[in-house]
């Protein structure tokens, strides 16, 4: 059963780059049918893509965010990796990764979430 | 940033029915499939409805989903204190060229 978890610090301080890793288990990443995705959810802002990855290492970001934000494979396909330049404390939020199913349309999987603190 | 509208709250005594509306527009959910998901306080969203009204497998029949135009709904009957939680819709959106989400609607089982 495919599982996703995401890691990384808990605490970032402004102006320095945010920087999360999601490993899957369970499945590999490089399957056309499915893109993977970062997630972020904050009391103010709600919940908020960030972008994605597909199969291949292509990668499709929110414009809001698109200068501040990469998203990136390993060349092992276990795991995908989200860095976000430059935070500011608008950047606190929990941080999730899923797979977005093609066929569905939806985020099937997620992973448990992390919270990231960017305070100094 | 949530770009679909959700009520906040919502409630129901032990076997009610209730429903959750979500509102967009024309590039959102004028154009695309809605999904539904519920999230438990400190867990993972989970799936419960994907492309309108479809129930992925283990999801009970008691939750039902449906869409016209720019709006969708959620509807849960037979309410049981495990449905306490919050519930999202996400759609995507052809102008973002992404997924958006709807605001939330925190269900509590008085």
């Amino acid at each position: 059963q495919l599982q996703l978890r995401e890691s990384g610090p808990g605490l970032v301080k402004p102006s320095e780059t945010l920087s999360l890793t999601c490993s899957v288990s369970g499945d590999s990443i490089s399957d056309f049918n499915y893109s993977w995705v970062w997630i972020r959810q904050s009391p103010g802002r709600g919940l908020e893509w960030l972008g994605h990855v597909y199969y291949g290492g292509s990668t499709h970001y929110n414009p809001s965010h698109k200068s501040r934000v990469t998203i990136s494979t390993d060349t092992s396909k276990t795991e995908f990796s989200l860095k976000v330049k430059s935070v500011t404390a608008a950047d606190t939020a929990t941080y999730f990764c899923a797979r977005r199913s093609v066929r569905l349309g939806a985020f099937d999987v997620w992973g448990q979430g992390t919270a990231v603190r960017v305070s100094s | 940033q949530s770009v679909l509208t959700q009520p906040p709250s919502a409630s129901g005594t032990p076997g009610q029915r209730v429903t959750i509306s979500c509102s967009g527009t024309d590039s959102n959910l004028g154009s695309n499939t809605v999904n539904w998901y519920q999230q438990l306080p400190g867990t993972a969203p989970k799936l419960l409805i994907n492309t309108n009204n479809q129930r992925p497998s283990g999801v009970p029949d008691r939750f039902s989903g449906s869409k016209s135009g720019t709006s969708a709904s959620l509807a849960i009957s037979g309410l049981q204190s495990d449905d306490e939680s919050l519930y999202f819709c996400s759609t995507w959106d052809d102008l973002l060229n992404g997924p958006v989400f709807g605001t939330g609607t925190q269900v509590t089982v008085l």
